[in-house]
């Protein structure tokens, strides 16, 4: 089992939608967990932090179950610009142990 | 401007001739890593670095070297790079070793012949 995994997509998804992508972990001493967006072979960039008691910011929501050992991630009103691939980042003793998932892809439809 | 200064963008080499890719943030950060992005793998930590003096191996560390004398750089060595080192390489830097916002550098293409 990959210590990460996320369903590669891909997400086809007109514009307006809302649209929803799990990550799950193996490591249940996991520590940190980020959602970055990464367009094509660029560098990522960090999306946001994912906390326990859920964050929000703007149009996406993160959301973190530590008892089912799953992060996701939800973009509301999606617009062109949304289209990326969005990586799950799960981290263990500091950043000594950095995980990535091999991302979800999204295309958003005009 | 804060940033991660990657070097070279794109790189194509012969099988054994030994390359050095170059990693320098310029916001004092402690925590330097790298990685290679393959597709259907994602991104593989190779090396990281907590403080100068300091690195350790991530998952992928067979064929690489990497130094930290200074705090703001963070190499790369391919002593005898292979084929199977052709891939996307990214530096990332953070200020400290814990759970920090990783910065990342805009990538290395590298392709080994």
């Amino acid at each position: 089992r990959k210590e990460v995994e996320q369903d590669p997509g891909p997400f086809n998804v007109p514009e307006g939608a809302t649209v929803a992508f799990n990550c799950t972990y193996s490591n249940s001493a996991s520590q940190s967990f980020f959602w970055y967006r990464q367009d094509c072979r660029k560098e990522p960039k960090l999306l946001m932090s994912v906390y326990s008691s859920g964050n929000e910011d703007g149009r996406f929501t993160a959301q973190l179950n530590r008892a089912s050992q799953y992060i996701s991630l939800l973009i509301r009103d999606s617009k062109l610009s949304d289209s990326a691939t969005y990586l799950c980042v799960v981290v263990s003793g500091g950043y000594q142990k950095v995980t990535f998932g091999t991302g979800t892809k999204l295309q958003v439809i005009p | 401007e804060a940033q991660v200064t990657q070097n070279p963008r794109y790189l194509i080499t012969v099988t054994g001739k030994k390359l050095t890719v170059t990693c320098s943030q310029n916001m004092n950060h402690e925590y330097m890593s790298w990685y290679r992005q393959d597709p259907g793998l994602g991104l593989r930590q190779i090396y990281y670095s907590m403080n100068v003096e300091v690195t350790d191996k991530g998952d992928v560390p067979e064929g690489y070297k990497v130094s930290r004398k200074e705090k703001r750089n963070f190499p790369l060595i391919l002593e005898s790079p292979s084929p199977n080192q052709t891939s996307l390489y990214f530096c990332a830097s953070s200020l400290y070793w814990t759970n920090e916002k990783l910065f990342f550098g805009s990538g290395t293409q590298l392709s080994v012949l």
